[in-house]
């Protein structure tokens, strides 16, 4: 147990459908992460916020679309996603701003498999 | 940031001390070396990390060179629980958003 957890913990969904991914983090950290990972590839980062603000959007489609409504939840909203976005996602928090800022705390994740 | 080569698999016997290593050799001097561990299907965990003198903590050891152009993890008795891929990241240490960059790492399979 991290402090972060996940829900749903796995998702099937068509490509038509709208969904989101669910991310909590105990830990009082002011920092949230989105990652990817799909099947035999190195973790994506998808998208960050620092302070409830994004300050990473690593080039992601706009079929997914982050939120973050305050310090301790972060969302990921999907809507007409492919195939290739099968994967586990991620969530991870940190103490942004600090000398522990390197530190993240992953969640268990979401794997999510698009028909 | 800088680029870590690590082999892509390893094994250790159980109860053994494994010894990860990890190249950096285009490190900087304000950057440091991150450890993070990913057992099968579960998000990474953190293990440890150092600037240029060793750290030892409740999980495991890290050995960084004079040079600083290398590293090596050591998990002192392995468990069949440590199998899992280690990544060693390098990144600047400073209070403004920095992301880490995890790459391939090391497949360590733990075996009785």
């Amino acid at each position: 147990e991290t402090g972060v957890t996940q829900t749903p913990r796995h998702l099937v969904m068509g490509m038509t459908n709208k969904k989101s991914l669910k991310c909590e983090q105990h830990l009082g950290h002011n920092a949230m992460y989105w990652y990817k990972q799909s099947a035999k590839k190195p973790l994506e980062l998808m998208f960050v916020y620092s302070l409830e603000e994004r300050v990473e959007n690593n080039s992601v489609p706009s079929r997914f679309s982050p939120e973050c409504p305050n310090s301790s939840h972060l969302f990921l909203h999907l809507h007409t996603l492919q195939p290739e976005d099968s994967a586990l996602y991620l969530c991870a928090s940190s103490q942004d701003r600090t000398p522990r800022a390197g530190e993240q705390y992953f969640g268990p994740g979401t794997r999510l498999t698009v028909t | 940031d800088a680029k870590t080569t690590q082999p892509p698999s390893m094994d250790c016997a159980e109860g053994r001390a494994a010894n990860l290593p990890c190249n950096h050799s285009t490190i900087s001097g304000n950057e440091y070396v991150y450890w993070y561990r990913q057992i099968h299907s579960q998000g990474p965990q953190y293990i440890i990390h150092g600037l240029k003198n060793n750290e030892t903590n409740e999980m495991a050891s890290l050995i960084i060179t004079e040079d600083r152009k290398s590293s090596t993890l050591i998990l002192p008795h392995a468990t069949l629980r440590d199998t899992a891929v280690y990544y060693c990241i390098v990144r600047v240490m400073n209070t403004g958003f920095q992301k880490l960059v995890f790459g391939t790492g090391t497949r360590l399979l733990v075996s009785p």
